[in-house]
Parts: C-alpha cells; structure tokens; sequence
C-alpha cells in the first residue's frame, strides 16, 4: 500500500460545527504532516508529526487541533472555523529519515458557511 | 512563509515541445523537491535533488541545483497533454521530519 487516504473528500460545515478529518497510511512512515492550500496558492505548512508526537506547530489558531493516536493515522479537528478557513486541507507521510520525499493524500475541500 | 519562487508563473506550450521551469530560494537547504499538482488535488512527488547534486534525471524530468545562485530548474521534455498541471519546487532544511517550503508554482499547459 503506497497511498495517503483522506476522507471525507469534500465537507461543508457550519461556524459553530465541530467535524474532524482523517488521514491513513500504511506505509510505515513514522511522519505525517497537515497542510493547507488556498486556491491558486502553494500548501502551507501546518502540522508535522514525528514518531505520534507534535514536532511543529506553524502558529496555527488553536480552532485547528491535531491528533495522532497512532503510527498510522492522523487527525484534523475542526471547531468554530472561519469562512477564510476555507480550502483543501492536504495530509502527507513520510520516512522519518528521508529528509525529503512526502506522500501527499488528495485533500479534503473544505468549505465553512 | 514562502521560500521557493517559481518562474514563469504560468506556461502554455504545444504538445510535443520542451517546458522549462525555474525555481529560487532564499535560504540554506538541504534538498529541493519537484511537485506536481493536478486541478487542485493532491500532490505527486516528482524528484528530489540534494544540495551536493548539481543534476538529476528521471525519465523525461531532467533537475537541475545551483546552490550559488540558489537556484533551480525542472525541464520536461516531449511534453504530452497529461503534463498539463501545476508544478512546484519546495525546499527542506533537512532534520528529518521536516516540513517543505513550497513556492508560488508554475502552472503548465500543453497544448495539443
């Protein structure tokens, strides 16, 4: 299995709603990474995992909580988000010794009204 | 913030044609990455060259890293309609886990 799976692939979610966001690899990769990318523009960088544990935190507003309960999985918890929050939401993984290379998943689109 | 500066920001060639694409950096680095980007989904892994490479080749990608000038450049040749997509260099610093810095992206166009 060489892929990154998101779901859901698309949700719409109200300000005062709390949904979550899951990724999964079976890679055995012991990073995983949140990025978010507004349209036109490039992924920025959220959230880095390594080895189940937060290793960067690129100053994102406490609405957004990450979770990594085990190896293989990674979550984006949502609460009382902005319309500006809107945009693809991209999880990746990879080696925690490649210094490089990342799997990306194909996002979730994410859209708050 | 944003550390690679893609150039040109969009491209539009003939099917068949090369496509160059130039990317800048403004800080020490580890390795730099190619990225492809098809309507807005997720990210394929094209090519990573390190900073003591100077050229790398891949199929019909040919990579290459100035660290001088900071610099890079992805060159596709024999270029197909599938190619049509957005491409973008991201750096790491190394260390790891860390997370890439990607630039603005070029977004090309083949023509058939």
């Amino acid at each position: 299995d060489t892929e990154v799976t998101q779901t859901p692939k698309h949700l719409v979610m109200g300000m005062t709603n709390k949904k979550s966001l899951k990724c999964e690899q079976h890679m055995g990769h012991r990073a995983m990474y949140w990025y978010k990318q507004k349209a036109k523009k490039p992924p920025e960088l959220m959230f880095v995992y390594s080895y189940e544990k937060l290793s960067i935190n690129e100053s994102v507003p406490s609405r957004f909580s990450p979770e990594c309960p085990n190896s293989s999985l990674l979550n984006l918890h949502l609460h009382a988000l902005q319309p500006e929050d809107s945009a693809l939401y991209l999880c990746a993984s990879s080696q925690r010794w490649a210094q490089g290379a990342k799997t990306f998943g194909s996002g979730t689109r994410l859209t708050v009204v | 913030s944003q550390q690679g500066e893609e150039d040109p920001q969009a491209l539009s060639i003939q099917e068949g044609e090369n496509a160059t694409m130039n990317c800048s950096y403004k800080t020490s680095i580890n390795n730099l990455q190619w990225y492809r980007q098809n309507s807005g989904r997720g990210l394929v892994h094209l090519i990573l060259i390190r900073s003591n490479e100077r050229e790398k080749h891949s199929g019909r990608l040919r990579v290459t890293l100035d660290t001088s000038k900071k610099s890079s450049s992805l060159l596709i040749t024999a270029s197909r309609a599938a190619d049509t997509a957005s491409y973008f260099c991201a750096t790491g610093s190394g260390g790891g886990a860390d997370g890439l810095t990607f630039g603005k992206g070029t977004h090309l166009i083949i023509q058939p």
